[in-house]
C-alpha cells in the first residue's frame, strides 16, 4: 500500500522560480528520502532525512520534516527546465528497516 | 563505479507467454530490490533480495518470481503474460537496505504485453 502522498500531483513553474513539494505519510517512520525521476528512466536518489532531524539542504534542495504532521517537503529554488521531472517520496517505517513505502509523485515541469 | 544495469531495455510480449529480466547491482551491492511502476499504480514493491535469500516480498501473484545468483546479479520472471502487466520494471541495489541507505536504480525494462 502506499503510504506516501505527494502533493500536488502535477505542478507547472517558469524557469527561475521555486517548486515545492509536499510529502505526507501515514505511520512513524525511520527516515524519509526524496527521489527524482526523468520520464521514462530510472529513480535518482536525492536526499534522506532522518525521523530526529527537522531540515537538510544539498545544493538548491532544501526538505523539511515535520514528525508531528507527518509531513515533508521539497524545496528546488531556482528552478531549472532540467529540473523537469517526476518526484518521490518514500519512507522507511520504523521498526521496519527494510522496505521504501513509496508515493505516487509529483510530476513537476519547468518552462524556460 | 559502473552503476545498476537492467536488461533488456524494451521488449514486447505477447498473453500467456513468459518473460525473464535481469539486473546486475552496482559491484559489492549485496541487496537487490524489483519494483514494479504504472501510470495508476505509481511505484509497487515486487521483492528483494539479499545473499540469494528472497527477504521481502510485496502482494503480487505468483506469476512473479525471482531470484538472486552468488554474484548478487538477479533475475525475475513473469510466467503466463496478461495485459495488465505492461510496466516498466525497475531494479534497485543497495548495500544493505536495513542501513535504510539509498537505493541506486537501473534505467528499467520496459515490458508492453499485447
Amino acid at each position: 500500500s502506499q503510504q506516501g502522498e505527494e502533493d500536488p500531483q502535477a505542478l507547472s513553474i517558469q524557469e527561475g522560480e521555486n517548486a515545492t513539494m509536499n510529502c505526507s505519510y501515514k505511520t512513524s517512520i525511520n527516515n524519509l528520502q526524496w527521489y527524482r525521476q526523468n520520464s521514462g528512466r530510472g529513480l535518482v536518489h536525492l536526499i534522506l532525512i532522518r525521523s530526529n532531524e527537522r531540515e537538510k539542504h544539498s545544493g538548491r534542495l532544501r526538505v523539511t520534516l515535520d514528525t508531528s504532521k507527518k509531513s515533508s517537503s521539497l524545496l528546488i529554488t531556482a528552478s531549472r527546465a532540467a529540473d523537469t521531472a517526476s518526484y518521490f517520496c518514500a519512507t522507511v517505517p520504523a521498526g521496519n528497516n527494510r522496505k521504501l513505502i513509496w508515493g505516487l509523485g509529483t510530476s513537476l515541469g519547468v518552462n524556460p | 563505479k559502473a552503476g545498476v544495469t537492467q536488461t533488456p531495455r524494451y521488449l514486447i510480449k505477447t498473453r500467456g507467454q513468459q518473460v525473464t529480466l535481469s539486473c546486475s547491482p552496482i559491484s559489492g551491492h549485496r541487496s537487490v530490490s524489483w519494483y514494479q511502476q504504472t501510470p495508476g499504480q505509481g511505484l509497487q514493491f515486487l521483492f528483494e533480495y539479499f545473499s540469494e535469500t528472497q527477504r521481502n516480498k510485496g502482494n503480487f501473484p505468483g506469476r512473479f518470481s525471482g531470484r538472486q545468483f552468488s554474484n548478487s546479479r538477479s533475475e525475475m520472471n513473469v510466467s503466463t503474460l496478461e495485459l495488465g502487466d505492461s510496466a516498466l520494471y525497475l531494479c534497485a541495489s543497495s548495500l544493505d537496505q536495513a542501513n535504510t541507505g539509498e537505493l541506486f536504480f537501473g534505467e528499467g525494462s520496459r515490458l508492453t504485453v499485447l
